[in-house]
């Protein structure tokens, strides 16, 4: 069964910088672009990084993608109060037929 | 401005159903597919269904944790996804979601809640 792991959670305090990685396999990951989504606590999951590195419209600049080979990252810099959220990195699967969510990271500002 | 809303959900004993609705306005409904996403209470985000537009032939996908018990559908005249969720089980606890497409989810609502529980 297909996953992208992602570590339980970062922490760092305001101006730092944190990074989450998220691991997959050659049916997600690595043949296919990855997502970031923010999920702020009681709300909806939104789209961060789309395909790999690219911010959407709205997406401040200090938060990043990066894509290689199996593997996926986001990085935050310049860390404020208000990114405290999950964040869950995703990706099309080829075994499931859908998207596929990493297990997600929670983030939190000290 | 697109808006996703959900409904439908309750508490539920196990083995029964429920089905839930997921109202779209802002785009053009018929055109896009349309997604199911769940989130169990303190836990991850876990993708369920989708339906894909009848261009794309309305073709459907499960996930492996819910196919055979529950059916997507959609009514393109009321621009409304559906979810029916037959054979309940305590597991199936959790927030559910409807976004729009099949990948990337962009657009998501704001979620109905199932309790399965006796």
């Amino acid at each position: 069964q297909s996953v992208l792991s992602q570590p339980p959670s970062e922490s760092g305090t305001p101006g730092q910088r944190v990074t989450i990685s998220c691991s997959g396999s050659n049916s997600n990951i690595g043949s296919k672009n990855v997502y970031w989504y923010q999920q702020l606590p009681g709300t909806a999951p939104k789209v961060l990084i789309q395909r790999n590195d690219q911010r959407p419209s709205g997406v401040p600049e200090r938060f990043s993608g990066s894509k290689s080979g199996t593997s996926a990252a986001l990085a935050i810099s310049g860390l404020r109060s208000e990114d405290e959220a999950d964040y869950y990195c995703a990706a099309w699967d080829d075994s499931l037929s859908g998207p596929l969510f990493g297990t997600g990271t929670k983030v939190t500002v000290l | 401005e697109v808006q996703v809303v959900e409904s439908g959900g309750g508490l539920e004993q196990p083995g029964r159903s429920l089905r839930l609705s997921c109202a779209a306005s802002g785009f053009n409904f018929h055109v896009f597919a349309m997604s199911w996403v769940r989130q169990a209470p303190g836990k991850g985000l876990e993708w369920i269904s989708l339906i894909r537009s009848r261009p794309y032939g309305g073709t459907t996908e499960y996930a492996a944790s819910v196919r055979g018990r529950f059916t997507i559908s959609r009514d393109d005249s009321k621009s409304i996804a559906y979810l029916q969720m037959n054979s309940l089980k305590t597991e199936d606890t959790a927030v559910y979601y409807c976004a729009t497409g099949a990948w990337p989810l962009e657009d998501w609502g704001q979620g109905t809640l199932v309790t399965v529980s006796s």
